[in-house]
């Protein structure tokens, strides 16, 4: 399957300050690209589709304003979480998309917000 | 209700078991249907897609039944290396979207 990278692999910041993960697909020009949120114990949930060249699509109860994302270029999504407090502290999952619903995951962000 | 149910687990079953998850879905529209294997604090990994004839690797075996909405996995003759958290998860080839489930915890004993 294709390859997808996600920088950085962890993060722990103070309260209110913003932080910034890549999600790249290494070997294929991903279109569409998406990201997830996990808690512990939690399932995957979708938190925007990101459409390269195109504004992000979010889900139901997402913030744009405090989850920007940007896709571009077709190998590159980000995805800012502004003014981070404790409760956005959780896993951030990207995905790239390939055919017939098959997508290739990054390996992950861990966020702690002190 | 939940779009994809599963049973959390955890199941506990010794080296070389059988052992059989299942998971339901709400949407009757679905189109593509997945078996994911997530390991502790790592990205879920395609384990295999599920078709309507029912598909086998290896030791694991996708059944999906449409009329019920239910999908299966099956994993004979588990290794240690089973252990992990098993995650059904539903797409719409319309939207690229896929749901998830919260997975069921496998762990397996020597």
């Amino acid at each position: 399957g294709a390859v997808v990278s996600q920088h950085p692999s962890w993060v722990i910041c103070k309260s209110g300050t913003s932080v910034k993960i890549e999600c790249r697909s290494l070997d294929f020009q991903a279109t569409t690209m998406f990201w997830y949120r996990q808690f512990p114990k939690q399932s995957l949930m979708l938190m925007a589709t990101s459409n390269e060249g195109s504004k992000a699509t979010y889900e139901q109860g997402v913030e744009k304003d405090k989850f920007l994302i940007n896709h571009a270029s077709l190998t590159l999504s980000t995805l800012t979480v502004t003014s981070a407090h404790p409760e956005d502290s959780s896993f951030y999952i990207c995905s790239a998309g390939g055919d017939y619903n098959e997508q290739f995951f990054g390996p992950g962000t861990r966020l702690t917000v002190l | 209700r939940k779009e994809v149910e599963q049973d959390p687990g955890p199941f506990n079953v010794p080296e070389g078991a059988t052992v059989a998850f299942n998971c339901t879905y709400s949407n009757s529209a679905s189109q593509s249907f997945f078996w994911y294997r997530q390991d502790c604090r790592k990205e879920p990994k395609l384990l295999m897609s599920v078709y309507s004839s029912g598909n086998e690797d290896g030791r694991f075996t996708a059944q999906l039944n449409r009329a019920s909405q239910y999908i299966s996995l099956l994993i004979r003759d588990s290794k240690l290396s089973d252990s992990a958290t098993y995650l059904c998860v539903v797409g719409d080839i319309y939207t690229d979207k896929l749901i998830f489930g919260t997975g069921t915890r496998l762990q397996v004993f020597p």
